[in-house]
């Protein structure tokens, strides 16, 4: 039969428009943020990080956000591009030297 | 300067053979991780080593499956023997530093066991 896969929240955005990708941890010990982009057939390439001592960081063309009242992490992306469609994921990892923990990724298809 | 090495790409066997997946990590980093991902699992994280010592191998989802890492460059996941629902990708990471660090992915191997 066929197999259930997971369903990842898809986000689909217009060539040029800002996206904004969301992600929600559980711990609130959790101390250090990191997000990834997934391309088909490659491995996930890190974006940028985020420790909990801050709210906001940013890098090219890309900004992330740290809500750690209500445990919410989002990821924006400016002028979205064709290049950007990939699978994003959020990963935390909580105090205590533990490793990162992945989130199941929201897939970004990107509108010509 | 070359990323995570992962050999081979893809690899296709059939059930009840050894399979051995190789890592080489970025040079300098000392902790190395080895993922598995599916459809209807994500990205689970078997086991990783620091300074090439196991520290958490609470992933590994059977005894068929061991890690090894032998030096600083130089690692191997080994299904033994291999079924059918072990057909995944996997992933080889390396970071530098304590654990709360980017780790860096290799592109995978993609593993089909018939």
């Amino acid at each position: 039969g066929e197999s259930v896969g997971l369903h990842l929240p898809t986000l689909s955005v217009q060539e040029g428009d800002n996206s904004i990708i969301n992600c929600a941890y559980s711990n609130s010990a959790s101390d250090y943020f990191i997000w990834y982009k997934q391309e088909s057939g490659k491995g996930p390439q890190f974006i940028i990080d985020i420790r909990s001592n801050m709210d906001k960081r940013q890098g090219q063309r890309v900004t992330v956000l740290l809500n750690k009242t209500v445990k919410h992490l989002s990821l924006q992306i400016a002028a979205t591009q064709p290049g950007d469609s990939a699978v994003y994921f959020c990963a935390e990892s909580r105090s205590g030297n533990t490793p990162l923990v992945f989130g199941k990724g929201t897939r970004l298809s990107v509108i010509a | 300067d070359a990323g995570v090495i992962q050999s081979p790409r893809h690899e296709v066997t059939e059930m009840g053979q050894e399979v051995t997946l190789r890592c080489k990590p970025i040079s300098g980093h000392d902790y190395l991780f080895w993922y598995r991902q599916t459809m209807m699992r994500g990205l689970e994280l078997l086991i990783y080593f620091n300074n090439n010592v196991p520290i958490d191998d609470s992933g590994m989802p059977e005894d068929r499956f061991s890690a090894k890492m032998p030096n600083a460059s130089f690692s191997t996941l080994k299904i033994q023997p291999s079924e059918p629902r072990d057909s995944a990708v996997y992933f080889c990471a390396s970071s530098f530093g304590q654990t709360n660090q980017p780790q860096h992915f290799g592109d995978g191997t993609r593993l089909s066991i018939l």
